[in-house]
């Protein structure tokens, strides 16, 4: 079953529409993380909340924002995408406090921008 | 600061061969290494961990990995290839170690595995 489910797996957007892209989880993860993932390179960290606690990557762009209402859901808003925001974006989740855990990835999704 | 170099960004070997896949990482703590799998089109799935227990580490599906902190490397191995094992590879670190709530995955740039029949 899956633990870490994105949605749409596949999602075409214009240039400059908003897009919101959202993940949830069955596992009650406190941690969850947004990764980019452009062709051919490794993914990228965005953003990661810890419970409600907000952690943003230096070099995320403003355009990326992200909301998580509750433990299981966490949504990436792309408020004016560019042609080079098209990428897999990935959505993980891990248990802080449990030493060695490992992060439990989406199936993620693929943004296009037309 | 971490950071993980992969050596090989493609590797071809023949179905029945031996797979080596080489990572190296440094990490200002004692790190987790993981390896994670992802085939076209499909999320990360991981393959082992090492956790600071045992240096030689056992996966799924035949996939071994072993850590050597002198020589700060952390290379996934493999005695015999199957044509299901072509996928793109990514040694991963966290650091602090995976679980404290503020740690951080730093990735590889990956190693694309290809099985030649």
């Amino acid at each position: 079953d899956a633990m870490v489910i994105q949605n749409p797996r596949y999602q075409v957007t214009q240039f400059g529409k908003p897009v919101t892209l959202s993940c949830s989880q069955t596992l009650n993860h406190n941690v969850m993380y947004w990764y980019q993932q452009k062709s051919s390179q490794a993914p990228k960290l965005l953003f990661h909340y810890y419970d409600k606690d907000f952690n943003n990557e230096a070099d995320t762009p403003d355009n990326f924002q992200s909301r998580r209402p509750n433990t299981s859901f966490c949504f990436l808003d792309i408020r004016s995408p560019g042609l080079g925001d098209a990428a897999m974006y990935l959505c993980a989740t891990s248990r802080a406090i449990v030493l060695n855990t490992e992060a439990f990835f989406g199936q993620g999704t693929r943004l296009t921008v037309v | 600061a971490q950071s993980v170099t992969q050596l090989d960004s493609h590797v071809s070997v023949s179905e029945g061969t031996p797979v080596l896949l080489r990572c190296n990482y440094s990490s200002s703590y004692s790190p987790s290494l993981f390896w994670y799998v992802q085939h076209p089109n499909k999320g990360l799935q991981l393959l082992l961990k090492y956790t600071s227990a045992a240096t030689l580490v056992k996966g799924i599906n035949g996939f071994e990995a072993e850590f050597k902190k002198s020589e700060t490397s952390f290379h996934l191995t493999k005695p015999s290839a199957h044509m299901s094992d072509a996928a793109e590879y990514f040694c991963v670190v966290s650091e602090p170690p995976q679980g404290f709530g503020n740690e951080k995955l730093t990735f590889g740039t990956g190693t694309r595995l290809t099985i030649i029949p």
